[in-house]
């Protein structure tokens, strides 16, 4: 596509539920990146594919979070037992490569009532 | 993964005033990147910067790259209520993490 798509653009869960958010890369980009970024705040990383290597989950917050990514495309972020602190935009950004510039989709924004 | 330091964290200026943020680290970095993020908006790339004592301009931004490596910063001469947003340096090649962050008010 022409950008990273990420869906759906809002999403507001109950507490205790789960949700999938799910980012459509830039074709052709072999890295992707999930971000946390509560209201004014910087951004939090989360976790980081790199082609077919395993991720790097350091900055999964808790064994709540996981993320896949299918055949080095789409990804998705599941979030279990969703808490209020989950409550925050969720940023999804691919690169051709490691280290070069970003591209950011618009965000999902999840609220937990 | 690199860390660096951004400063300041806030800054308020009157339109046409100069602003100027800065990144720190502490270990030699491979390249820096900056980005902007408009409010409501997601971080938009702006520009890359690799070797030593790089200085590249963009308009009226003025990006440099310090000698030893470790520091960079963005200079905007004579603001426009445009520039609003929060800037955000990124350090090194490896998985991206991001500065806090510095977030610019422009009062017309």
């Amino acid at each position: 596509g022409a950008g990273v798509s990420q869906s759906p653009s809002n999403k507001v869960t109950e507490k205790g539920k789960d949700v999938e958010l799910r980012c459509d890369p830039i074709s052709g980009h072999t890295a992707l990146y999930w971000y946390r970024q509560s209201l004014g705040q910087g951004l939090e990383f989360l976790i980081y594919f790199q082609g077919n290597s395993a991720p790097d989950k350091s900055g999964l917050p808790s064994d709540r979070f996981s993320a896949e990514r299918t055949g080095g495309s789409v990804s998705t972020l599941t979030i279990q037992r969703t808490q209020q602190e989950d409550s925050a935009v969720y940023l999804c950004a691919s690169s051709r490569w490691t280290g070069e510039k970003a591209f950011f989709g618009q965000g999902t924004r999840l609220t937990v009532v | 993964g690199q860390q660096v330091m951004q400063i300041p964290q806030y800054q308020h200026v009157q339109e046409g005033e100069d602003f100027t943020t800065y990144c720190n680290s502490s270990t030699t970095l491979s390249n820096i990147q900056w980005y902007k993020q408009r409010p409501g908006g997601h971080p938009v790339f702006l520009i890359q910067l690799v070797k030593s004592g790089e200085v590249k301009k963009q308009k009226r931004l003025t990006f440099q790259f310090g000698e030893a490596k470790k520091n960079s910063s963005l200079h905007i001469t004579a603001t426009q209520t445009t520039d609003v947003g929060t800037y955000f340096c990124k350090g090194g090649s490896e998985k991206l993490v991001f500065g806090k962050g510095t977030k610019l008010t422009v009062n017309p």
